[in-house]
C-alpha cells in the first residue's frame, strides 16, 4: 500500500496563478483532511471531509476550495494564490471513528 | 473547545540522555491525546495515543507519556536519546471519541548533541 500520495512536491506559483494539490489514498479511509503547516503555528486544519461528498471548512479555510471527488481523493485548490499561502499542505486519512490520522509527504508551496 | 500548549519550541538534549517534551491541554470533556513525530522533510506519523485506558502509554521507537489529569499534562518522555530522535515532535487533541478532527500544537523540535 503507498498510504496517502500528494502530487506536487513543490510547487511556484505568481500571486494570482490557481492550482490544485491533489491528495490519494488506498487504506478505505473515509474521513479525509487538509492543514497547512507554518513556522511556529503547528499545523492547521483547513478542511475536512467526512465522507465521499460532503466537506466542512477547518480553521483556515479563506482562499481554498475542496473537491472530494471519490473516496480515495480529496483536492484542494487555490484560485488565486496569495503570498499569504505559502507553506506546507499535508493531506491526511483516518477510518471513521477512529482519531488516528495517516498522513502525506507534503506539498510544498511559495507564492511570489 | 479544546486546545494544546507545547512549551518549548526547540528542546536540545545530549545524546544518551533524558528526553522530556512538555504538552498541556484544554478540554471540557474528557480528551483524547496524542503525540505525532515529523522527521525532516517527511509527513507526520503517530507515536503513541492516550484514548482513557491506561494513563502511561508506550509508543514506537522507546517514547512514552502519561496523561495526568490533575495537572492537565501528557508529556513525552525517552529514557535515553538517540541521533535518530532528532525531529520536530506535536502533541494533538481531539475532544471525544468519534470527533476525527485533532488540534495541534505548535511543536517542538528536538536536537541531539552529540
Amino acid at each position: 500500500n503507498a498510504g496517502v500520495t500528494q502530487t506536487p512536491k513543490f510547487q511556484v506559483l505568481k500571486t494570482g496563478q490557481s492550482m490544485t494539490l491533489q491528495c490519494a489514498q488506498d487504506m478505505n479511509h473515509n474521513s479525509m483532511y487538509w492543514y497547512r503547516q507554518d513556522p511556529g503555528m503547528g499545523l492547521r486544519l483547513i478542511y475536512y471531509s467526512a465522507s465521499e461528498g460532503t466537506t466542512d471548512k477547518g480553521e483556515v479555510p479563506n482562499g481554498y476550495n475542496v473537491s472530494r471527488l471519490n473516496k480515495r481523493e480529496f483536492s484542494l485548490r487555490l484560485e488565486s494564490a496569495a503570498p499569504s499561502q505559502t507553506s506546507v499542505y499535508f493531506c491526511a486519512s483516518s477510518k471513521s471513528g477512529e482519531e488516528t490520522q495517516y498522513f502525506g509527504p507534503g506539498t510544498r508551496l511559495l507564492v511570489l | 473547545a479544546q486546545s494544546v500548549t507545547q512549551l518549548g519550541s526547540h528542546v536540545s538534549v545530549s545524546e544518551g540522555a533524558l528526553v522530556l517534551l512538555r504538552c498541556n491541554y484544554s478540554s471540557s470533556v474528557p480528551p483524547y491525546l496524542f503525540w505525532y513525530v515529523q522527521y525532516p522533510n517527511q509527513g507526520l506519523q503517530l507515536l503513541l495515543k492516550y484514548t482513557s485506558a491506561a494513563t502511561l502509554v508506550k509508543g514506537i521507537n522507546g517514547f512514552e507519556a502519561e496523561f495526568k489529569k490533575s495537572e492537565t499534562s501528557f508529556h513525552l518522555t525517552k529514557p535515553s536519546a538517540h541521533m535518530s530522535d532528532a525531529a520536530e515532535y506535536f502533541c494533538a487533541v481531539s475532544p471525544h471519541f468519534g470527533n476525527e478532527k485533532l488540534t495541534f500544537g505548535t511543536g517542538t523540535r528536538l536536537t541531539i548533541i552529540p
